[in-house]
């Protein structure tokens, strides 16, 4: 069973306009979840994390990440989207075992036009 | 990207030849790890380590090998039984291997089967 889902393949949005980019997870038990950014022939880049407190977590670059466990979802969030966030956007979970064993996303395009 | 290095940048192979990426970290971290990348796929993880000597096989280790003979040195082998070897190999890792450390990931290597 996929342990976690990216709903957009693309998510297209105006420079200054708020941004979201959906996450949605399956797995049992308490997940460690993340999201990274890939920029065209380049590595991951590490945004956030969630992996207990707070369900509002704050990153890199002005991201936000809100952890909603009733609707197993860590949705990426900015309020001001900008041109240079263009980039391809991944969400990770861990199931929350004592090893770190990452299962990615399929990942969702952003791209925020001027 | 910063204190992980992986080699070549790009790679060309012939069918049926052996080939080795590199990938060197700095960060004295523990836990190493490969990760193969396909267009709208997301990352699949092949290999993984989290003590020198020691490693494990990911989802996707048939046609791989690996080795930890060193604690800064994970170099990945994609033997001529991989029928698909042509993908995005990116290599990772963390400071102790558990499911809260965050991953960090290297440049990547393009490796194309001529």
């Amino acid at each position: 069973a996929q342990s976690v889902a990216q709903p957009e393949d693309q998510v297209n949005v105006a420079e200054g306009n708020p941004l979201t980019v959906k996450c949605t997870y399956s797995v049992s038990g308490n997940p460690y979840l993340f999201w990274y950014v890939q920029y065209p022939n380049r590595g991951l880049q590490f945004l956030l994390k969630y992996i207990t407190g707070d369900n509002l977590v704050k990153g890199s670059y002005g991201f936000e990440a809100e952890f909603n466990k009733s609707q197993t979802s860590f949705h990426l969030k900015k309020p001001s989207a900008l041109v240079s966030d263009s980039a391809l956007y991944f969400c990770a979970v861990d199931r929350g075992s004592t090893l770190g064993r990452l299962y990615f996303g399929r990942g969702t395009q952003l791209t925020v036009w001027p | 990207d910063g204190g992980i290095t992986q080699s070549p940048k790009y790679l060309f192979r012939k069918e049926g030849q052996n080939v080795t990426l590199s990938c060197e970290q700095n960060l004295n971290h523990d836990a190493m790890y490969w990760y193969r990348q396909d267009p709208g796929q997301g990352l699949r993880l092949i290999y993984y380590s989290q003590i020198v000597n020691d490693f494990q096989k990911g989802d996707i280790a048939e046609g791989y090998s690996v080795s930890r003979e060193k604690k800064e040195s994970f170099p990945l082998t994609v033997t001529s039984a991989q029928k698909n070897p042509t993908a995005f190999y990116l290599c990772a890792s963390s400071m102790t291997g558990d499911a809260t450390d965050t991953q960090y990931f290297g440049p990547g290597t393009r490796l194309t089967v001529l």
